[in-house]
């Protein structure tokens, strides 16, 4: 049973406001992920870590920032919400070693209004 | 230009039959691959994978096929159930990196009681 949590799971805001995304595991995984999710489409990774105080640019470029200073808490923030962010996030987790499986969070559903 | 297609956006099975979802690929360099199931509302959940070294791999009723020449995996659910329908996503990797994964569009598998 994977343990990964993110909050809130629906979220509707007005244009401008800054939000932030929160995602935590327990799992003592040093990788963390994001990727975003637009309904009938693939994910698409906008950001990753590889452990405390590491944050990397995914392939989807994205207005969102990142913090990693926990190694268990991945926060996606938005300074200023617009229409165009409105999608699915969804955090991820998984150990250092390659060819393991990368386990999710049930998502958060944004809309910006 | 998308890497990983899955090309039939949906699927309908009878309980009790096999379900076979397809996805191709092309990039060459892809060396692992995986299948996430993804329920409305939820994240997706690892299901099986595959190394590039290998040409089957078996967990249970699921069953991942890789045909490295013609760039193809197929997922074989054997027998299907009400409770597997879902929407299942192909992803793929570069040396098994599992922060890298290039995921599809998805297959939405109905089964049918």
């Amino acid at each position: 049973e994977a343990d990964i949590y993110q909050t809130p799971r629906y979220l509707v805001i007005g244009t401008g406001k800054k939000i932030t995304l929160e995602c935590s595991q327990t799992m003592g995984h040093d990788k963390m992920y994001w990727y975003q999710q637009d309904p009938g489409m693939e994910l698409h990774l906008i950001h990753y870590s590889y452990g405390v105080n590491s944050t990397e640019k995914g392939d989807l470029s994205s207005e969102s920032t990142v913090s990693r200073i926990r190694t268990e808490h991945f926060p996606l923030t938005l300074e200023s919400a617009r229409p165009s962010h409105t999608s699915q996030y969804l955090c991820a987790s998984s150990n250092l070693v390659s060819g393991t499986e990368a386990f999710f969070g049930q998502g958060t559903r944004l809309t910006v209004v | 230009d998308q890497q990983v297609k899955q090309n039939s956006p949906s699927l309908s099975v009878q309980e009790g039959r096999i379900s076979i979802l397809n996805c191709d690929y092309t990039n060459s360099m892809f060396d692992y691959f995986l299948w996430y199931k993804k329920y409305p509302a939820e994240g997706p959940t690892f299901l099986i994978s595959i190394s590039s070294i290998k040409d089957k791999n078996e967990d249970g009723r699921f069953t991942v096929f890789l045909n490295k020449s013609a760039k193809h995996l197929s997922l074989h659910i054997v027998p299907s159930q009400p409770g597997d329908s879902a929407v299942y996503f192909c992803a793929a990797s570069i040396g098994g990196s599992n922060y890298k994964l290039t995921f599809g569009k998805g297959t939405l598998l109905t089964v049918n009681p």
